[in-house]
């Protein structure tokens, strides 16, 4: 697998309920970073997580990384239609600026 | 206009012509980089800039020119285009580089490619 895959590749929920997507990643890092992309559209960053943090919180967004296993999870509370989007996740090895970003997870928000 | 802007945002193209894609930032960030994006790979990065007049490759760099005479402006060349590159391309530009504690990517609208 790439570094930086996402699981689920895609989800389905209701609004208002909580959205998780997971992140797996290869080498040792700096950071990690969130982002989201609305259809067509450029992709925004959401938030970013150092490695010597365990978890960060920005609004209805919860991140946690853990770096023993490689891997970060991406957690969105309280659902909204207009969260539906595509997000990915973000790395570089440390010492590098060549990111990689995953394949991304298309979430849709039922309202 | 203030941002980071890409042009053309939608170019059709021929087998062996050359193309190039612009990028305009006007934040005067250090760092520029150009991906791709294609289904089932997610992005792909072909190039970065850490500086003017400095340029490294990415994942992705065969068939790709790039380079950064000034800060804002950061093109893309393909020197013969081939249907594999059939794709969308992203600009991007960060204010730090990838170990500094904050290096945000802020990215530009897309440029959507099609090689005939």
């Amino acid at each position: 697998s790439q570094q930086g895959e996402e699981d689920p590749q895609a989800l389905s929920i209701q609004e208002g309920e909580n959205a998780t997507m997971n992140c797996s990643y290869k080498t040792s890092i700096n950071n990690l970073q969130w982002y989201r992309q609305n259809s067509g559209r450029g992709l925004v960053h959401l938030i970013l997580i150092r490695s010597n943090e365990r978890e960060k919180h920005s609004g209805r967004l919860r991140v946690t990384l853990d770096t023993s296993k490689k891997s970060s999870s991406l957690l969105i509370t309280a659902s909204r239609a207009a969260d539906t989007a595509s997000y990915f996740c973000a790395t570089a090895p440390s010492g590098t600026y060549k990111y990689i970003f995953g394949t991304g997870t298309r979430l849709k928000v039922l309202a | 206009d203030a941002g980071i802007t890409q042009s053309p945002r939608y170019k059709i193209t021929e087998t062996g012509r050359q193309v190039t894609l612009m990028c305009h930032q006007t934040w005067s960030h250090s760092y520029m980089f150009w991906y791709r994006q294609d289904l089932g790979h997610g992005l792909r990065l072909i190039y970065y800039s850490a500086a003017a007049d400095i340029t490294d490759k990415g994942e992705v760099p065969d068939g790709y020119v790039v380079s950064r005479s000034k800060t804002e402006n950061f093109p893309l060349t393909l020197e013969s285009a081939t249907r594999s590159q059939t794709s969308v391309y992203f600009c991007a530009s960060s204010s730090f580089g990838g170990g500094a504690s904050r290096n945000e990517q802020f990215f530009g609208p897309g440029t959507r490619l099609t090689v005939l």
